[in-house]
């Protein structure tokens, strides 16, 4: 299984201030013949099921505002939130879509400092 | 637009069978180009894969190794709708328990309302 390691576990950060959460993969999740990395980016607040908001490493999805970006290839990836509001307190997975079982990292929670 | 709607039990006794049930509008269990999954989410473990099914000219069933003992996904095509089963429930079977859908080569992009499901005397 490719395990996914997310880093840190909690973050606080002040209101309008940058959050950054990375999240390492035990193998590359980089697909040679189309160059796309299988990796996502899911926001999960309570009561409600998980939201992607990054796809592919880097592509956001529909209506996902543009405070949130995603970089990284290969093995290791960031989440960015640039500047964080409110309604941004969740907590945060990184999932692949490489290889089955679809695997997740362990959650990063972002609250307000 | 499609929607999953998930129903059961949200309590189960300790050696018993956790049952739950996704039905599926807007799209197909017999798609060909989806896979159905059943994931947890808990405290202790966070977003947890369980298993899927999926149809390919023939029906296929994946299920995370921790669990296939214990576990089974089954599609109903005359309802459009798939199950989870899950024998022999503990107290660490405690969770909130989502049916999603992943399109090939995609993240899960739609996703049950959740069922939490309490494993207790």
């Amino acid at each position: 299984d490719i395990v996914m390691t997310q880093s840190p576990d909690s973050l606080a950060v002040s209101l309008g201030e940058r959050a950054t959460i990375n999240c390492k993969s035990s193998q590359s999740v980089l697909y040679s013949s189309n160059n796309k990395n299988y990796l996502a980016w899911f926001q999960h607040k309570p009561g409600q099921p998980p939201k992607v908001l990054i796809y592919w490493a880097s592509t956001r999805e529909s209506g996902v505002p543009d405070r949130f970006s995603g970089s990284g290839s290969g093995t290791d990836f960031t989440l960015t939130i640039s500047s964080l509001q409110a309604e941004d307190v969740a907590v945060y997975y990184c999932q692949q879509y490489y290889d089955t079982p679809r695997t997740f990292g362990g959650g990063t929670k972002v609250e307000i400092k | 637009q499609v929607q999953l709607q998930q129903s059961g039990p949200g309590l189960v006794k300790p050696s018993q069978t956790l049952s739950l049930t996704c039905a599926i509008s807007g799209d197909s269990v017999s798609s060909n180009s989806a896979a159905w999954n059943w994931i947890r989410q808990s405290p202790s473990r966070g977003l947890e894969w369980l298993g899927r099914t999926y149809y390919r000219s023939k029906w296929y069933y994946d299920y995370a190794v921790s669990l296939k003992s214990r576990i089974t996904v089954n599609p109903d095509t005359s309802k459009n709708h798939f199950s989870l089963q899950l024998n022999s429930v503990t107290p660490e079977d405690t969770a909130v328990y989502y049916c999603a859908r992943d399109p090939d080569w995609a993240p899960f992009d739609i996703w049950g309302q959740g069922t939490m499901v309490t494993v207790s005397s």
